[in-house]
């Protein structure tokens, strides 16, 4: 089974401010997919990446970067120049041969104007 | 526009009635789930459809019931079984199911408070 950590529970960070949510993951799988998730006020589950175990390249989206290190199993999330409307929850998941994805329990971002 | 929806956005039940939750996509996805969220936790399955006419339990099955009759549809029964039904509930579709792990995609979400 699989196991997703989310050690921060909040986070406050002034506008303009970089910010790191951490994602720690545990599985016996070598083949597996992590994913975000962000969830702003409204409710809805808005997917922002999925990577697969094999591909340990960083990505960057925008504003949005991504560190994948398998060594510490760590799959963290960077906001650059943070913005108002990046308020919201976000979850780490990992999908790892079964049919279901094991979300952290989510980290709550407040952005201050 | 192609996307999920759910119906209510809010829905109140007194104790020991049945509730049915809506769920409908047009995304030609072959699965979809049903997710229960409490707050400050995660995302929990309740149950998942791969096809139509076929559904697995997931982790917190017990005092729900889905059926799967169309592709498009997968309606969630909370029954007065459930002992702790208010939660938030959100569907989810995606392509494939099983060994492939095709992104999922959210449906807004229902709020179901019991009085």
């Amino acid at each position: 089974a699989q196991k997703v950590t989310q050690a921060q529970t909040e986070i406050s960070v002034v506008e303009k401010e970089d910010v790191t949510l951490d994602c720690v993951y545990e599985t016996r799988d070598t083949t597996y997919y992590l994913f975000w998730y962000k969830q702003p006020p409204s409710g809805e589950l808005v997917f922002l990446i999925r990577r697969n175990s094999f591909d340990e390249q960083n990505e960057i989206s925008g504003r949005y970067s991504w560190n994948f290190q398998k060594s510490t199993s760590s799959f963290n999330f960077t906001i650059t120049a943070s913005q108002v409307v990046d308020s919201a929850v976000y979850f780490c998941a990992c999908w790892a041969g079964s049919y279901q994805l094991t979300f952290g329990k989510g980290t709550k971002l407040s952005v201050i104007p | 526009d192609g996307g999920i929806t759910q119906s209510p956005k809010y829905l109140f039940r007194k104790e020991g009635q049945n509730v049915t939750l809506s769920c409908e996509q047009n995304l030609n996805h072959d699965a979809m789930y049903w997710y229960r969220q409490d707050p400050g936790q995660g995302l929990r399955l309740i149950y998942y459809s791969q096809i139509v006419n076929d559904f697995q339990k997931g982790d917190i099955a017990e005092g729900y019931s889905v059926s799967r009759e169309k592709k498009e549809s997968f309606p969630l029964t909370v029954t007065s079984a459930q002992k702790n039904p208010t939660a938030f509930y959100l569907c989810a579709s995606s392509r494939k199911a099983g060994d492939s792990a095709d992104t999922q995609y959210f449906g807004p979400g229902t709020r179901l408070t019991v009085l």
